[in-house]
């Protein structure tokens, strides 16, 4: 039972290059979500999705793109990528279709834009 | 506007030195306050959920308390692998939706 899965776990891009960061749950929940973690800011949440087929905005939305693929994965993309997207991204699930509070969390991803 | 904060910033602990971490909050329909725990290079890992004040819950060596206003992580006697930032996380409703905010977090540094 891997729990959340994100891949991938290192990353350094160059500025105006895109990716996409992949995370799979294997715990059959329904919300996901993808955050960014910066020294001396906190966890801030990107996106969210609340049930397959669902995605909102949360705090930071701007420069990103997600997809829920199916109910196992969440994607998220950055078309353009600026040195200010430099930062350790988590996604996390929960179960529910609500906004949840005890979230399982993966290892994150660790991207630098140069 | 919605607020968490956590104090001390960073504390460090001898081995068995029991001690308090704090975190205020200012929400308005708050509907719960979680606790995480994040080691260096990992995710966050949940541990406790507080829905009302005088609410209490335990694991282990830690103590999580809330009041109307603030939350507190009691560790008692700790061990260095209680090392690590503890998180705590408001879950709000009102008009505007449903959040959840985290706080900035405490690093716990126990020495033997």
């Amino acid at each position: 039972n891997a729990g959340v899965t994100q891949t991938p776990k290192f990353q350094v891009l160059k500025t105006g290059q895109s990716m996409t960061l992949q995370c799979a749950q294997d715990m059959n929940h329904n919300s996901m979500y993808w955050y960014r973690q910066d020294p001396g800011m906190g966890l801030r949440l990107i996106y969210y999705s609340a049930s397959e087929g669902t995605t909102d905005k949360g705090e930071v939305p701007n420069g990103y793109n997600v997809s829920r693929l199916n109910k196992r994965e969440f994607s998220l993309r950055l078309e353009s990528a600026a040195p200010s997207q430099t930062s350790v991204y988590f996604c996390a699930s929960s179960s529910g279709t609500g906004f949840g509070g005890e979230l399982f969390f993966g290892e994150g991803s660790r991207l630098t834009v140069l | 506007e919605d607020q968490v904060t956590q104090s001390p910033e960073a504390l460090r602990l001898q081995e068995g030195e029991s001690s308090s971490l704090n975190c205020s909050y200012t929400v308005s329909g708050l509907r719960g306050l979680f606790w995480y725990r994040q080691d260096p290079g990992k995710g966050p890992e949940f541990l406790f959920t507080l829905y009302s004040a005088g609410e209490e819950k335990e694991k282990e060596r830690l103590k999580a308390t809330l009041t109307k206003k603030e939350s507190f992580l009691h560790i008692t006697a700790p061990k260095p692998e209680d090392s690590a930032t503890y998180l705590c996380a408001v879950q709000r409703t009102n008009q505007a939706g449903t959040a959840l905010i985290f706080g900035k977090g405490t690093t716990l540094s126990v020495s033997s």
